[in-house]
């Protein structure tokens, strides 16, 4: 069972440059989510999905869109990266969409803008 | 200014000590759960604690929820070199927010 799946683990761009961050998940989970970390700032959300077809905005969606067309796949988007961008961004999944249920996290994408 | 506060920010002891991180905050949860992360890994849950006063042990691990279901604890006891990691709490009330979480080294 590979849980929750993150493509690439590194990644380099140049400012204005966009990219998508994969994320899979093969537990037929409901909920999913993307968080970016940073030093002593915690794992802040970025956008998540209830469901395919639903999304939404987290506390840091600007920069960012998401798109949820299966149950299993919700990819980031980067639509012109900026230094402040540089981060490690993890997707997370649970079964439930409400708060109390566990996050299931991937290995992260280490994501640095030059 | 984050939610919950976590400390210490830093901790580094000796194989065999133990060991105490809190978890802070002036909000009511109703659920918070405790992760570790391990360099290059994404978190992975340990324990959540639902009721005011609780007390769960997972081998080594204490966790605790406060009565006032503000803040929580987790204590380890003779820690081993295998504890090392980042330890992040999250607390949900009409949402899940993070710590910033508390860097554990063990020394052997």
């Amino acid at each position: 069972n590979a849980g929750v799946t993150q493509t690439p683990k590194f990644q380099v761009l140049k400012t204005g440059q966009s990219m998508t961050l994969q994320c899979a998940q093969d537990m037929n989970h409901e909920y999913m989510s993307w968080y970016r970390q940073d030093p002593g700032m915690g794992l802040r959300l970025i956008h998540y999905s209830v469901g395919a077809g639903i999304t939404d905005q987290g506390e840091v969606p600007n920069g960012y869109n998401v798109s949820r067309s299966t149950t299993e796949d919700f990819p980031l988007r980067l639509l012109s990266a900026a230094p402040s961008q540089t981060s490690v961004y993890f997707c997370a999944s649970s079964r439930k969409g409400d708060r109390n249920s566990p996050l299931h996290f991937g290995n992260g994408t280490r994501l640095t803008v030059t | 200014t984050q939610l919950l506060e976590q400390s210490p920010q830093f901790l580094s002891i000796q194989e065999g000590e133990n060991l105490t991180v809190y978890c802070n905050s002036s909000s009511v949860f109703s659920s918070l759960q405790w992760y570790r992360q391990e360099p290059g890994e994404g978190p992975v849950l340990l324990v959540t604690v639902v009721t005011g006063g609780e007390v769960k042990k997972l081998k080594r691990l204490t966790f605790q929820f406060g009565d006032a279901r503000k803040d929580s604890s987790l204590h380890i006891t003779a820690a081993q070199p295998g504890d090392t990691g980042l330890y992040l709490c999250a607390g949900a009330n009409y949402k899940l927010s993070f710590g910033a979480g508390t860097t554990v080294t063990v020394r052997a």
